[in-house]
């Protein structure tokens, strides 16, 4: 079964502009999550996504958002884009409930100038 | 709210064992605990929820004390391939979860 995967993986932004990042979950998961890595705090939840509903929403601010299609896959959009936001985002997906194992994929290196 | 995890770092030889401590102050829901190396995305290591149930796929034991709201992680007879950084996330009821400052595991020949 392919895994999780995260395009693109690499991306260079500057402070304003705006970023799509996508996630496609393995086959057959319904439950996508969003995480952000930064080495000053660690890993934080963004948001989940089941079924194209948001169930569960982090403490970050509104420019970061995201949505789930009819097939599982799901984006994450982060308008005006500041120096902060340089991180790794990380997706991972999950068959169904919140008890399932979560798979992550690799991951997108998010740089911004 | 951040769990905290203990400690920081921890260097053993192959064969020895150590303990990963993850504690919080509310009460949880469920503890998962994952491994991420250098360069790598965390991969899932084991879920323990509140009433006892487990899930895990490796070879790795784990414990919730559900009245502590603690949680520890046996790395037992340890191996080259349990290097890496080792993260608790803690659920609430609002199933959020939130994520531990990591504990670097460095297991030498």
């Amino acid at each position: 079964k392919a895994g999780v995967t995260q395009t693109p993986r690499y991306l260079i932004k500057t402070r304003g502009q705006q970023v799509t990042l996508s996630c496609s979950p393995i086959s057959g998961h319904r439950s996508v999550s969003w995480y952000q890595q930064t080495p000053g705090q660690g890993l934080q939840f963004l948001f989940e996504y089941f079924s194209e509903t948001q169930r569960n929403k982090g403490n970050f601010p509104g420019r970061f958002s995201g949505r789930q299609f009819s097939n599982s896959r799901s984006e994450m959009n982060v308008s005006t884009l500041e120096l902060g936001d340089s991180a790794l985002y990380l997706c991972a997906s999950s068959l169904e409930v919140h008890t399932d194992t979560q798979y992550f994929g690799p991951g997108t290196r998010l740089t911004v100038l | 709210q951040q769990p905290v995890q203990s400690p920081q770092a921890v260097i053993l030889r192959e064969g020895e064992d150590a303990v990963i401590n993850c504690s919080s102050s509310k009460a949880l829901y469920s503890v998962h605990w994952y491994r991420q190396k250098h360069g790598e995305a965390p991969v899932f290591l084991m879920i323990l929820l509140k009433g006892g149930e487990q899930k895990g796929h490796e070879k790795i034991s784990a414990s919730f004390n559900e009245k502590k709201q603690q949680s520890s992680l046996y790395l037992t007879a340890s191996q080259l391939s349990y290097s890496g950084t080792y993260f608790c996330g803690t659920a609430e009821y609002d199933y959020k979860l939130s994520f531990g400052a990591g504990t670097t595991v460095t297991v030498r020949a």
